[in-house]
C-alpha cells in the first residue's frame, strides 16, 4: 500500500523569504500523480501543484515549486517570495496512474508566515 | 469555477443520533468522495461514488453509510453517531481520472 509521509508538522517563515516543506512518499508503482494542496483557515482545500511522475521536469507555479526527485521518492514544494496568505495547513497527495482514483493524503504541515 | 457546497459548517449532535452529511455539487461530475480530517491523521478516504446509486468503500468506512440518488448529490450518514466520529468531514468531486478535485469547505462535526 502507498503512504505519505510529511515530517514537518509546523514550519515558519518570514515574508518575502523562501520556504520548503517536505513530503516523502512509498509506492511500487512506476506511474502515478503527486499533488500539493492547501487548506486555509477558510478550510477549503485548494490545489497548489500537481506532478506526473513520468515528468522529469519539475513542476512550477508562479511562486510555487516542486523538487520531484522519483529515486528518492521525495516531492517538495518550495515556496519563493512567501506572503501573509500563504499561511496554511499544506498536505502532499500521491494518487495511483490507474486505480480507483483514490488520494493518498500526509499528515500536513502548518505554515506561519511573519511580518 | 465548480462549487461543492457543504450544507453546514458546524454540527453538534448527540451520541446514538443519525447525522447526516450532505453535499452538492453543481458540475455534473460523476465522481464524488467522503474524506474525514484529523489532526496528526491528514485526510482518510470514508467513502467515494463513482455515479448514482454506486458506492465504494474507502480506508476508514466503519460506523458510516453512504447515499447517492441524484447525481449532484452525495450524502454521508452516520447511523449511530459515536464520540470518536467527532471530526472535520470533508466533500470533494470530480469530473473524471484527468481532472483535478475540488473540495467543500467542510463540517465540523462535534458529537456530545
Amino acid at each position: 500500500a502507498q503512504t505519505v509521509t510529511q515530517s514537518q508538522p509546523e514550519m515558519s517563515v518570514q515574508e518575502a523569504e523562501t520556504v520548503t516543506l517536505s513530503c516523502t512518499y512509498d509506492t511500487s508503482e512506476s506511474d502515478y500523480y503527486l499533488f500539493w494542496y492547501k487548506q486555509p483557515p477558510s478550510r477549503q482545500m485548494i490545489l497548489v501543484i500537481r506532478q506526473e511522475a513520468y515528468k522529469q521536469q519539475n513542476a512550477t507555479e508562479n511562486r510555487f515549486s516542486v523538487n520531484f526527485q522519483k529515486a528518492a521518492k521525495s516531492f517538495s514544494l518550495k515556496i519563493s517570495d512567501s506572503q501573509l496568505g500563504d499561511a496554511a495547513m499544506y498536505f502532499c497527495a500521491y494518487r495511483s496512474w490507474d486505480n480507483t482514483d483514490k488520494l493518498i493524503f500526509g499528515t500536513g504541515t502548518r505554515l506561519q508566515v511573519f511580518p | 469555477d465548480v462549487k461543492v457546497t457543504q450544507s453546514s459548517r458546524y454540527l453538534v449532535k448527540r451520541t446514538g443520533e443519525k447525522v447526516f452529511l450532505e453535499c452538492v455539487q453543481d458540475m455534473d461530475h460523476e465522481n464524488m468522495f467522503w474524506y474525514r480530517q484529523d489532526p496528526g491523521l491528514g485526510l482518510r478516504l470514508i467513502y467515494f461514488s463513482y455515479d448514482v446509486k454506486m458506492k465504494e468503500k474507502g480506508d476508514i468506512p466503519e460506523g458510516y453509510s453512504v447515499s447517492r440518488e441524484k447525481k449532484e448529490r452525495f450524502s454521508l450518514i452516520l447511523e449511530s453517531a459515536s464520540t470518536n466520529q467527532t471530526s472535520m468531514y470533508l466533500c470533494a468531486s470530480r469530473r473524471g481520472l484527468n481532472y483535478g478535485y475540488t473540495f467543500g469547505s467542510g463540517t465540523r462535526l462535534t458529537v456530545v
